[in-house]
């Protein structure tokens, strides 16, 4: 079974804080995702990563930045917590096969409140 | 634009009732990935299919269902003889092979089970 994990369910920071989202998958696989979801907008992806130290902007990176100092970790940073940053998290990985689209597998989310 | 609609937003059925979930995508690639995944109150997506696109036999799991239309790029999820444990936000989601791994979501449909 893939295990997908993050470290917090819940997190309540102030503005201006650095937030730091971890996410550890234990299938090896190459690709890793970091999404956030808001009522109405479905998810939107925010960053991802192809492999250690690789990463590409997704269609909302303004605010993040990420980390991928291993093959099955991926960090999410906030560098300034925002009220606008408000919502849930979620992580996704999955395998590296040329030519063909692999399931994401998920984590279980993490709600985050700016206050 | 949006790639994946998901017209409903809200449907409620009561227990034991067939129900369908709409998803209809945009894509000019020959080559895609359609998934289905449901996220219940507790948060996590949970996989439920994987189809590509020369891949139009429908698929029928246990009470679930998915009917895959070229013709109209509609992938739609039927779950006959709903139960309560069916309540959950269904997303659909396309993938196309020459944009790399990115999914596009729909905004989901919030399906409520009324016992």
């Amino acid at each position: 079974d893939v295990k997908v994990t993050q470290s917090s369910r819940y997190l309540v920071k102030r503005t201006g804080e650095k937030v730091f989202l971890e996410c550890v998958q234990d299938m090896d696989h190459e690709n890793m995702f970091w999404y956030r979801q808001d009522p109405g907008l479905g998810l939107r992806l925010i960053y991802f990563s192809y492999d250690v130290k690789m990463k590409e902007k997704g269609d909302i990176p303004e605010g993040y930045s990420v980390s991928r100092e291993k093959k099955e970790r991926f960090s999410l940073i906030l560098e300034s917590a925002s009220t606008n940053q408000t919502s849930m998290y979620l992580c996704a990985s999955s395998l590296y096969r040329g030519g063909e689209q692999e399931t994401q597998y998920f984590g279980p989310g993490t709600r985050l409140l700016v206050l | 634009a949006q790639k994946v609609t998901q017209a409903q937003t809200e449907i409620s059925v009561v227990e034991k009732e067939d129900v369908t979930l709409d998803c209809v995508y945009e894509t000019r690639d020959t080559t895609y990935y359609l998934f289905w995944y449901k996220q219940p109150p507790s948060g996590e997506l949970v996989f439920l299919i994987r189809r590509n696109s020369f891949d139009e036999q429908n698929e029928i799991s246990g009470r679930y269902s998915w009917n895959f239309q070229k013709s109209t790029s509609s992938f739609n999820f039927t779950i006959t003889a709903s139960q309560v444990v069916d309540s959950a936000v269904y997303f659909c989601a396309l993938s196309e092979v020459n944009t790399g791994n990115q999914f596009y979501f729909g905004t989901g449909t919030s399906l409520t089970v009324i016992p």
